[in-house]
């Protein structure tokens, strides 16, 4: 299985802040990553795809790098309504899999 | 409305079995193929199972191999999990979710459901 670390697990920022959110791999999985955002009580919302294809409708704060095993998801200036947790898939291969997760908390 | 929702959660005793369902609405859902998810508690997100839109292919996760059983029915627009000799190790929020792929390639999850929570205990 590939795995998919994460990296910080717990992030504190401000309002405006720019932030990095690392995801790396236990092998390459050619750009077959996507970034979700999940807050409390509320399905995942998927905000990258394709290590770099921002959804349609997400503010374009966001955005995704990167490639082989090594990718960032980066917020440019953060936003109250951001404050979340954020994670990692693979879906390069089966199983899919996924990273821990990020929590994203007001400073 | 597109939505998924699963329904069938619950406590049952470790080697019992227990049939999750999820419910799709508001979308073609045979034109779809679908995943389980599941989180046990304080841990990451894991992938139980997949089966392709027409059921033709499936896939579980070597934890579950021999004892979870994933099927469709497109005409009544749900997805089940079967589990059976369930374990400490199963207890987790089970979600469905549907895929967003094309020519071979898959892309994302682009609908999850909520979840229902499976406690295994004795």
């Amino acid at each position: 299985d590939i795995q998919l670390t994460q990296s910080p697990s717990f992030l504190s920022a401000s309002v405006g802040d720019r932030v990095t959110i690392t995801c790396r791999a236990s092998q390459g999985i050619s750009s077959y990553l996507a970034w979700y955002q999940q807050k409390p009580g509320i399905a995942p919302k998927v905000l990258i795809y394709a290590a770099s294809t921002l959804q349609s409708g997400v503010p374009s704060r966001f955005s995704g790098s990167g490639s082989g095993t090594e990718y960032t998801l980066t917020i440019s200036s953060l936003q109250p309504e951001d404050f979340a947790t954020y994670f990692c898939q693979q879906l390069n291969s089966f199983p899919i899999t996924f990273g821990q997760g990020t929590r994203l908390d007001i400073k | 409305q597109v939505q998924l929702v699963e329904s069938g959660g619950g406590v049952v005793q470790p080697g019992r079995s227990l049939r999750l369902s999820c419910a799709a609405s508001g979308f073609t859902f045979s034109s779809y193929g679908m995943y389980w998810v599941r989180q046990a508690p304080g841990r990451g997100l894991e992938s139980v199972a997949f089966i392709s839109k027409d059921a033709g292919i499936k896939y579980h996760a070597d934890s579950v191999k021999g004892r979870f059983s994933i099927s469709r029915d497109n005409s009544k627009h749900t997805l089940y999990l079967q589990m059976n000799s369930l374990r400490d190790e199963d207890t987790a929020v089970y979600s469905c979710a549907r895929e967003v792929s094309g020519s071979g390639t898959l892309y994302f999850f682009d609908l999850w459901g909520l979840g229902t929570l499976v406690t295994v205990s004795s």
